[in-house]
């Protein structure tokens, strides 16, 4: 069975710097997709990047990108110029390619901006 | 933009009482998915659903609880005899299709409580 790991509970960040969230997983497959989602107070979970495995190149989305370590199995979100609004728990996710369905979770990391 | 709903937020019932959690997918999505966290623990894959059918679900998933789509809009989860144990926030998720780079779309959840 796949497994995610997020060995970071708790990550804080000078507002406008550079953050890195840290992500590890196990899983036996090469298709796979892997994601990172955002869940603000208001709970509502949100895709924030994703990251097929098949790609060599790293993801981006204007002030989010991933180190994706396919051997090392590490999946890194880094964000840059750090926001107010960035404030959330960041939860690193997989999802088989083999046709399965389900998204596989770590545990979250709370980012905190302190202004 | 289309969202997923979800109702009620917050649900209290006791131990043993049926309860019925509500959400309304993405107009346009065919795929909807139930995943659960308990308080300080990971998001976790319940069942998911096409088709008027359960395609694939985990060892959570037992006798206990059920997944219906009883109209063009709505998908719910019952749990038929609620234990304290069935304390968590629920998430309802949809996406257009099952492919694994089809994005699931999260509600806010149902914070469920049994007393």
């Amino acid at each position: 069975a796949q497994t995610v790991t997020q060995s970071q509970p708790e990550m804080s960040v000078q507002e406008a710097e550079t953050v890195t969230l840290s992500c590890t997983y196990d899983t036996s497959e090469s298709d796979y997709y892997l994601f990172w989602y955002k869940q603000p107070p208001s709970r509502q979970m949100i895709l924030v990047i994703r990251q097929e495995a098949y790609k060599q190149q790293n993801a981006t989305e204007n002030r989010f990108s991933v180190n994706f370590q396919k051997a090392a199995k590490s999946f890194s979100l880094k964000i840059s110029d750090s926001q107010l609004g960035d404030a959330a728990m960041y939860f690193c996710a997989y999802r088989s390619g083999s046709g399965a369905q389900k998204l596989v979770f770590g545990q979250g990391t709370r980012l905190t901006i302190n202004p | 933009e289309p969202e997923v709903t979800q109702t009620p937020s917050h649900q209290v019932t006791q131990m043993g009482q049926e309860v019925i959690l509500r959400c309304v997918p993405i107009s346009n999505h065919l795929y909807f998915y139930w995943y659960r966290q308990i308080l300080g623990q990971k998001v976790e894959f319940l069942v998911s659903f096409y088709n008027n059918e359960i395609s694939e679900k985990s060892e959570i998933f037992d006798d206990q609880f059920s997944v219906e789509r009883p109209d063009g809009s709505n998908f719910t989860l019952k749990i038929r005899s609620t234990k304290l144990e069935d304390s968590a926030m629920y998430f309802c998720a949809s996406s257009e299709g099952g492919l694994t780079y089809n994005e699931q779309f999260f509600g806010p959840g149902t914070r469920l409580t049994v007393l």
